[in-house]
């Protein structure tokens, strides 16, 4: 069965200080990968998806970027964290092909405060 | 591009009464519909979903109906619990080479003992 391994768990780093969030998945092949992040009480924003390897499309300008080094590894990274990038981060998969792969699944998720 | 909206954004109910909640969705092309739930701190989690070739699905105390003409789909939970109180999101994609998930706003229900 497919799994999905996202860390850390939680993260609390200072204004100014790179990040590396790292996404794993097992179980498939190809995947679509995304990268969301939900701040306080509030809904799900996709912030960038992967289709394949070296493949990135960004859906909001930011101060973050990603990468997908390999086909079941994504990585959201900043060089300078900003208060603002505070929040839940949550790594998502989707299967390719039939309409039984279409079903989302998502990591555990980061909670990343930027003090 | 897609555009979904949830309503409403909080509901209270008392154990045992139904819970239902709204979404339309812009884009006439979108034809799956997921709905998640996501408990405090948790990832959420996909509990039932439909394609537009259905009108309605069922899942013991939950089910999903859609209605394309009108663009909305509904989620109705039946014999709530105490358990159900989480915040739920649905969402719209269609089948395009690359199927994006558009999500509502969410809604947090609260089941009162």
């Amino acid at each position: 069965s497919q799994t999905i391994h996202q860390w850390p768990a939680t993260l609390v780093q200072p204004v100014g200080s790179p990040l590396s969030l790292e996404c794993t998945v097992e179980g498939t092949s190809n995947p679509n990968l995304y990268w969301y992040r939900q701040a306080a009480g509030r809904g799900l924003q996709l912030l960038f998806y992967s289709v394949g390897i070296g493949q990135i499309s960004s859906e909001v300008p930011q101060n973050l970027s990603a990468s997908r080094p390999q086909d079941r590894q994504f990585i959201l990274s900043s060089k300078k964290l900003l208060l603002s990038d505070s929040g839940f981060y949550l790594c998502a998969w989707r299967g390719v092909g039939t309409a039984a792969d279409e079903k989302l699944f998502f990591g555990s998720g980061t909670q990343l405060s930027v003090l | 591009g897609e555009n979904v909206e949830q309503h409403p954004s909080t509901l209270s109910v008392q154990e045992g009464d139904s819970a239902v909640i709204k979404c339309t969705y812009s884009d006439s092309a979108s034809n799956y519909f997921p709905w998640y739930k996501q408990e405090l701190g948790k990832r959420p989690q996909l509990i039932i979903d439909i394609r537009s070739n259905v009108g309605e699905k069922k899942d013991q105390r939950i089910a999903v109906t859609l209605n394309k003409t009108a663009k909305h789909f509904s989620l109705h939970i039946t014999e709530t619990q105490p358990e159900d109180s989480a915040v739920y999101f649905c969402a719209a994609s269609k089948d395009t080479g690359f199927q994006k998930l558009v999500f509502g706003t969410g809604t947090r229900l609260l089941v009162s003992p």
